[in-house]
């Protein structure tokens, strides 16, 4: 049971490149969610998805796009980076909120 | 909207001492409480939740916490703490309804020897 799966798992962009994240679960869940992590930032969600099909902004959605067309992977996805969005980029599902969540392993971005 | 404080950033403790980390929600219903450990590297992971029942919950690796509405805390304690217990860690609460947790800024721990 790989539980979330989060891939790549470091990468290096230059600024205006663009690129996707891939997050996997195999636990059926149906609630998907992207967070970044800032040191003294906390986690701040990004985007999140309630569904198949379904996808909602966080409190800091600008200068990302998700998709959610398979109920087990949610993808987000950079246009155009910029070097503010170098971060750890944490991917959690669950099937119930009040479960808590399951976190992937992170994926460390770098915008030169 | 909800909201979760951690008022440490940082917190020493020596090896064997005892360990409080303390969390304040705001909001007026009855919230959902979470605890999670984040070590170098790694992804979150869940020591504990509160959702109803016993105001004192068991979690994992000896951690506890007590959730008190009166002062709106949910403060995680450790009686003896051990070097593998430093790490990052994050209150997190939502409320009924809601589809998303909301994290605090976290409290890093140190464990002294």
């Amino acid at each position: 049971n790989a539980g979330v799966t989060q891939t790549p798992k470091f990468r290096v962009l230059k600024t205006g490149q663009s690129m996707t994240l891939l997050c996997a679960q195999d636990m059926n869940h149906e609630y998907m969610y992207w967070y970044r992590q800032d040191p003294g930032m906390g986690l701040r969600l990004i985007h999140y998805s309630v569904g198949e099909g379904t996808t909602a902004k966080g409190e800091v959605p600008d200068g990302y796009n998700v998709s959610r067309l398979k109920k087990q992977n949610f993808l987000l996805g950079l246009e155009s980076a910029a070097p503010s969005q170098t971060s750890v980029y944490f991917c959690a599902s669950t099937d119930r909120i009040v479960g808590g969540y399951t976190f992937g392993s992170g994926t460390r971005l770098t915008v030169v | 909207a909800q909201s979760v404080t951690q008022p440490d950033i940082h917190i020493t403790v020596s090896e064997g001492a005892s360990l409080e980390l303390r969390c304040n929600y705001s909001y007026g219903a009855t919230p959902y409480l979470f605890w999670y450990v984040q070590s170098p590297g790694q992804g979150l992971q869940l020591l504990l939740k509160y959702f109803s029942g016993d105001t004192l919950v068991q979690g994992i690796k000896g951690f506890e916490a007590e959730f008190k509405r009166s002062q709106s805390s949910f403060n995680l304690r450790k009686p003896s703490v051990h070097w593998s217990d430093a790490a990052e860690y994050f209150c997190a609460v939502t409320y009924s309804g809601y589809s998303t947790l909301t994290f605090g800024k976290g409290t890093m721990l140190l464990v002294s020897p």
